[in-house]
């Protein structure tokens, strides 16, 4: 059955710098690959998604990730974060031919600090 | 403006009562979906339906019960069977249900039981 791990529940880091949220994802066949942002109360809203083709995604607010199919990961990354950025993120698979059913990870909590 | 509603924001159930989440979207998308998110889980699938009429249960369908006689509508009612009903219930919807289809979400709906 396919999982998501986020293996990080809390990333603090300082504004300007660099950060990287980590999620790796089992499954036996091939997956669609999905990283959403809430803010605060709110619902959830797509960064950005990788289908197939180029392995880098880039997705809104200067997100992106990388797909590495045999590591299974789909790690998301921003060289410069601002204060906005704070907020809960989230990696979700979905598996090919199986219908649109996300399997989400448990979420890491990104607050950036000025 | 397109998009997902859902009200009430904030809702308050006493033990033994069943209460109806709306979930309302105009994007004209045929996929709709339930979602109920607690602190450090993620979230968790509860229905979703691929076009009116006609839905399935997610991982954790006891205790809800949902209906689609429109395509715009996608009600969750949540009984007194639910033993802990207490979250946050997001609402989302997507063209199809093919898995690549990105899910757009509604702002959510807090249920609390006193």
């Amino acid at each position: 059955a396919q999982s998501v791990t986020q293996l990080d529940s809390q990333v603090p880091v300082f504004e300007e710098a660099p950060v990287e949220l980590r999620c790796n994802y089992s499954s036996s066949v091939s997956v669609y690959l999905f990283w959403y942002v809430q803010y605060p109360n709110q619902g959830l809203q797509l960064l950005l998604k990788y289908l197939s083709g180029s392995t880098l995604v880039k997705g809104i607010n200067g997100f992106e990730a990388e797909f590495n199919k045999s590591q299974t990961s789909f790690h998301l990354r921003k060289p410069s974060v601002h204060i906005s950025d704070t907020a809960e993120y989230f990696c979700a698979v979905s598996e090919h031919n199986q219908g649109g059913k996300l399997i989400f990870g448990q979420g890491t909590e990104l607050s950036v600090k000025p | 403006d397109g998009g997902i509603t859902q009200s009430p924001k904030y809702l308050f159930r006493k033990e033994g009562q069943n209460v109806t989440l709306s979930c309302e979207q105009n994007l004209n998308h045929d996929a709709m979906y339930w979602y109920r998110q607690d602190p450090g889980q993620g979230l968790r699938l509860i229905y979703y339906s691929q076009i009116v009429n006609d839905f399935q249960k997610g991982d954790i369908a006891e205790g809800y019960s949902v209906s689609r006689e429109k395509k715009e509508s996608f009600p969750l009612t949540v009984t007194s069977a639910q033993k802990n009903p207490t979250a946050f219930y997001l609402c989302a919807s997507s063209t199809q249900n093919t898995g690549a289809d990105t899910q757009y979400f509604g702002p959510g709906t807090r249920l609390t039981v006193l």
